[in-house]
């Protein structure tokens, strides 16, 4: 079955960067995208981006350019979310989640909450 | 990139109907047909409920279901159950990015 199992939670402090990865098991790696959505406590859901893990082409939601980079490995099907300069307001339960056709994500890890705090 | 716009609640007692808009704008929502919706009970992760518009995935039951005219979405839960009760988000393909809305609390009253 198709997982994506996210690593674990983490407490940053501000100024630090902050780098979660999403193991992606139970289909063709290369065969579908992985997006990133975050999701601030209380709030609602961000679209953070897209990477392609086929030809890592990617795009990155406006606010969050020049903080974020996306990456994948093929040869362990894991993608990873690195968010630089945290402030108290990247502070938010982070997900990734499997690209289909489409923009469908159909796919979700569980989550990982990053914290900023001093 | 402003999320698409949604009501903040809507509720219904069960066995009721209920139905969430989601409007965007011809760039979004109005421009393709890939809108999705997704149900998110509170401690747990999104759960894909309805893709392109009106496709249901596997497993999601013929209760949900989904439309678009012009620049709105909708998602109609008929006959309301207990486990309807959740936030339920809207999404939108618009070219080089994607949107949520900014979503709904549905209350089974």
């Amino acid at each position: 079955q198709v997982q994506l199992v996210q690593s674990g939670d983490e407490v940053k402090k501000p100024g630090a960067s902050v780098k979660v990865s999403c193991k992606a098991s139970g289909y063709s790696f290369t065969s579908y995208g992985i997006t990133w959505v975050r999701q601030a406590p209380g709030q609602g859901l961000e679209w953070m981006g897209w990477i392609s893990t086929y030809d890592d082409n990617m795009n990155y939601g406006q606010n969050l350019q020049g903080r974020l980079t996306m990456t994948t490995d093929t040869s362990t099907t894991t993608a990873y979310m690195e968010l630089r300069s945290l402030t108290s307001d990247d502070t938010a339960v982070y997900y990734c989640a499997r690209d289909a056709p489409g923009a469908t994500f159909d796919h979700w890890g569980q989550g990982t909450l990053v914290t900023v705090s001093t | 990139q402003s999320a698409l716009t949604q009501p903040p609640s809507a509720s219904g007692s069960p066995g009721q109907s209920v139905t969430i808009s989601c409007t965007g704008t011809s760039s979004d929502v109005g421009g393709y047909n890939y809108v999705s919706w997704y149900q998110q009970h509170p401690g747990e992760a999104p759960k894909l409920m309805m893709y392109d518009v009106s496709k249901r995935p596997s497993g999601v039951p013929d209760r949900f279901s989904g439309s678009k005219s012009g620049n709105t979405a909708s998602l109609t839960v008929s006959g309301l159950q207990a486990e309807d009760e959740a936030d339920y988000y809207c999404n939108s393909f618009a070219g080089t990015y994607n949107v949520f809305g900014s979503g709904t609390k549905v209350t089974v009253l």
